[in-house]
């Protein structure tokens, strides 16, 4: 277990909807990461938080938005959602910056049919 | 031309056998390479992590980085059934802004 808690487990949903994925990073650290993960693209980070602000930001489509609470943790929310964006949504923390240890959580597997 | 690049495989081989896994990097920049292990339906974890040519051993697994080659291998010894997973190369240069780049990952099954 690394410690990094993500839910829901599934979601299964509609095109053209909206989905909130939740991460709660392990105790102490402050960075949060998301990242999707497909068949044909791998594992693709989307975002980073760092204390409550956005620190990187990587092939994110401008439907989907995060931020991360006073309390640290985070959302991922994904709109006008396409087929396409079916795939394994992976949550990491780590201290601070990107060479720390990633601790990355079990995942949420969106499914949009 | 991809960041890193990294063979899918599938590749299986028995118990007890040296697995090489390798990536290849573009940027010369990148200054930190690491290996995560996925088992199926988990999230990756954190294997190894090196920051400088050569070699770094842990128990049964080394990881090299040539960086004049721009060449990072994960090479495991005694291979066991535990170690079916897959294996993902990620990079980083030490840049604010910017985030670890993943290779698409090695599939590998270790049969007894």
């Amino acid at each position: 277990d690394s410690g990094v808690t993500q839910t829901p487990k599934h979601l299964i949903t509609a095109t053209g909807q909206r989905v909130t994925l939740r991460c709660s990073p392990r105790s102490g650290d402050l960075s949060v990461y998301w990242y999707q993960q497909s068949l044909d693209q791998g594992l693709q980070f989307l975002i980073q938080y760092y204390n409550g602000e956005e620190r990187a930001k990587g092939n994110i489509l401008e439907r989907f938005s995060a931020q991360q609470f006073p309390d640290l943790h985070s959302e991922l929310n994904l709109s006008s959602l396409e087929l396409g964006d079916s795939a394994l949504y992976f949550c990491a923390s780590s201290v601070g910056t990107p060479q720390d240890t990633q601790y990355f959580g079990p995942g949420t597997r969106l499914t949009v049919l | 031309q991809k960041e890193v690049e990294q063979d899918p495989g599938p590749l299986s081989v028995p118990e007890g056998a040296i697995v090489s896994l390798n990536c290849t990097y573009s940027n010369s920049a990148f200054q930190y390479f690491m290996w995560y292990r996925q088992y199926s339906r988990k999230g990756p974890e954190l294997l190894m992590y090196t920051y400088s040519s050569g070699n770094k051993e842990d128990g049964r697994f080394t990881a090299q980085v040539d960086k004049s080659s721009k060449y990072i291998s994960l090479f495991i010894r005694d291979s066991q059934p535990s170690d079916s997973a897959t294996y993902l190369c990620a990079i980083w240069r030490n840049q604010a802004g910017t985030a670890l780049i993943f290779g698409k990952g090695t599939t590998l099954s270790v049969s007894s």
